[in-house]
């Protein structure tokens, strides 16, 4: 399967706890974004690389969150002293450099936050 | 800041029938795209159909098609022929593009669940 990977695909977390995502990218995909999903709500964007660069960052992107992509292939996204209300899907998306505007999703990573 | 609202939270069909979701969306920009999103039940996201802002020609994918209304800022999907595996969220979404290439996340309507009856 080349598509959108994500891991782990659930976490279970005691509140205050820090947790981290990773996500792989379709293979040559040179921008990948991040976004969280509520129950019962759509995809909120979060962040987004361009490569290794970090471009952009939604005002949802509390200090608490941070996201990397060291080497322009994988990302990570960690969440440092987890809330109750970090409980959410996190979706990775990657799109290719000549067709930015079409994104491919993984299949998300489930937080629970007891 | 753009906007989207899908104001249908669910809609359920007979099978083969055809349905149309809403969406309307708020944008000051005059280039952007308009997409559907598919996201069947604990399964990931997927995309339906995309139009760009300065076409005037609705696009259509096999089944699915749109009703672009620019001026109304106004994006419907209309299914045709239902199937039990269109049971699924779709969401609207709007992203705007930068002009040297890239663009912005997609900002996403709250969803309509449709559910196709057999």
């Amino acid at each position: 399967d080349t598509g959108v990977s994500q891991n782990p695909r659930h976490k279970i977390t005691k509140r205050g706890q820090n947790v981290t995502f990773r996500c792989d990218p379709i293979s040559e995909h040179n921008r990948l974004y991040w976004y969280r999903q509520t129950l019962g709500q759509g995809p909120e964007f979060l962040t987004y690389f361009q490569n290794e660069a970090q471009l952009e960052k939604s005002r949802l992107l509390s200090d608490r969150f941070s996201a990397e992509r060291p080497k322009g292939s994988f990302s990570t996204l960690e969440i440092q002293r987890t809330e109750q209300g970090d409980s959410a899907m996190y979706l990775c998306a990657s799109s290719p450099q000549h067709l930015y505007n079409e994104q491919f999703f993984g299949p998300g990573t489930r937080l629970t936050v007891l | 800041a753009q906007t989207v609202t899908q104001s249908q939270p669910e809609m359920s069909v007979q099978e083969a029938e055809t349905v149309t979701l809403s969406c309307t969306y708020d944008t000051s920009e005059n280039n952007y795209y308009l997409f559907w999103y598919k996201q069947p039940p604990s399964r990931q996201m997927i995309l339906v159909i995309r139009q760009e802002a300065y076409k005037q020609q609705n696009a259509t994918e096999n089944r699915f098609s749109v009703n672009f209304q620019k001026a109304a800022k106004s994006f419907s999907l209309k299914i045709s022929d239902s199937q039990l595996g269109d049971t699924a969220m779709y969401f609207c979404a709007f992203m705007k593009p930068h002009s040297g290439g890239g663009a912005d996340g997609l900002t996403f309507g709250k969803g309509t669940h449709l559910i196709i009856q057999p």
